[in-house]
Formats: C-alpha cells, structure tokens, sequence
C-alpha cells in the first residue's frame, strides 16, 4: 500500500533562516509525490509535484522539494523563511501504475516561522 | 467560477438529523475527492470519482455515509442521523483527469458541527 509519513508534527524556524519540513513515502516502484499548504481557515493549495525527472522540484512562494530515492524522501524546502509562511503543510502520494487513484496524505506538520 | 466551490460553508446541526454537502467541481474536471479533516488534523480520504467509473468508496466510515455526483458534475457528501463524532471539515477537491500525475484543487470546505 502506498503511504507518505511526516515524522515531525511541528517545526519552528526563524525568519531568514532555511527551513525544512520532512517526508518519506512508501511505495512500489516510482512514486508520484506532492506537497500541499494549508493556510489558518482555508482550504489546501498545491505547492509542488515530483513526477520524472530533476530531483529538484521548484514550485510556488520560493518553496522547493528534492526527491531522493536512496532515502525514499521528499523533503521540502526553503532558503530564507518568512512569517507568512506559517502554516499546515502536507506531504502526499498517488499511485503511478494506477489510472484512476486516490491521494494519499501524510499526518501534516505544522510550520511556525517566529520573527 | 474559477475554483471549487462548497456549501454550506458552515453546519450546525442535531445529532440524529440527516446532512447534505455540495461541491461544485472546477469546470471540466473529470476527477472529484472527498477527504475530512478533524481539528486541523490530517487529511481522511473519504470517497474518489473518475469520471464514469465506479467511484472509490473504500475511505467511507460508516454506511451512514454516502455520496454522489450527478451529470459527472456536481456532487453532494450525504451523513444520514448525524453522530457528534462526524463534527469535522469536509472537503472537496478537483483534478482535471484522474492520472496520478495530476494535483488536485481544493474547496474551503464545509464545517459540520452536530450538537
């Protein structure tokens, strides 16, 4: 069964520093890999995907991921944290071998960003 | 519109009554989700559409639960005799095909509280 684990629930960054936020997945053959934020009292946006290609994933307010198989992680990153990125964030899998799936979220980790 | 639309966006309702949920997808979507959220918790899956295949009901936790979505469009997330334990945020999300390289976009959700 395919599953992603966030091992951290809450991880506390100052502003202007880097920051990452942990995930590890488990799933068989090449994974398909997200992640998502969730702003207080919003719904989740997309972030990021890793699908083929660049470990590197570049995606939206300066947020990156590296997708290391070895590791079986994708963790996401940022080179200078700000305030406004304090929020729910959520690792997430699908299925790559089948046509029609369900995504698969990790337990989310909780970002909070002091100034 | 542009994005998922839910409602209503807040419930309240008594235990034992019955409780309509609506989504309305982004236009052409052909993918439709449901997931629950407890508290700002993680993300429980709940109920997969893909087009028109038979939808994936294995996240429903009760047969109190039941959903459907009409003309390949619009869906409604149905809890019949509403339990204090269903108090929660339901949400919808849209992709606009099924593959699993595809992200999904998310509704602000509906806040059901049974009293």
């Amino acid at each position: 069964a395919q599953s992603v684990a966030q091992p951290e629930d809450q991880v506390n960054v100052a502003e202007g520093n880097p920051l990452t936020v942990k995930c590890t997945y488990s799933v068989s053959g090449n994974p398909y890999l997200f992640w998502y934020v969730q702003y207080p009292n919003r719904g989740l946006q997309f972030l990021l995907k890793y699908i083929t290609g660049d470990n590197l994933v570049k995606g939206s307010y300066g947020f990156e991921a590296e997708f290391n198989k070895s590791q079986t992680s994708f963790h996401l990153k940022k080179p200078s944290a700000l305030v406004s990125d304090s929020a729910l964030y959520f690792c997430a899998v699908r299925d790559p071998y089948s046509s029609a799936s369900k995504i698969i979220f990790g337990s989310g980790t909780r970002l909070s960003i002091r100034p | 519109g542009a994005g998922v639309s839910q409602s209503p966006s807040n419930k309240v309702t008594e235990k034992g009554k019955d409780v309509e949920l609506r989504c309305d997808p982004i236009s052409g979507h052909t993918a439709l989700y449901w997931y629950r959220q407890s508290l700002g918790q993680g993300l429980e899956f709940l109920i997969y559409f893909q087009g028109n295949s038979a939808p994936d009901k294995s996240g429903l936790p009760s047969d109190r639960f039941s959903a459907e979505r009409t003309g390949g469009s619009v869906s409604t997330l149905t809890i019949q005799r509403t339990q204090q334990e269903d108090s929660a945020v339901y949400l919808c999300a849209s992709s606009l095909a099924g593959g699993p390289n595809t992200e999904a976009f998310f509704g602000q959700g509906t806040r059901l509280t049974v009293v």
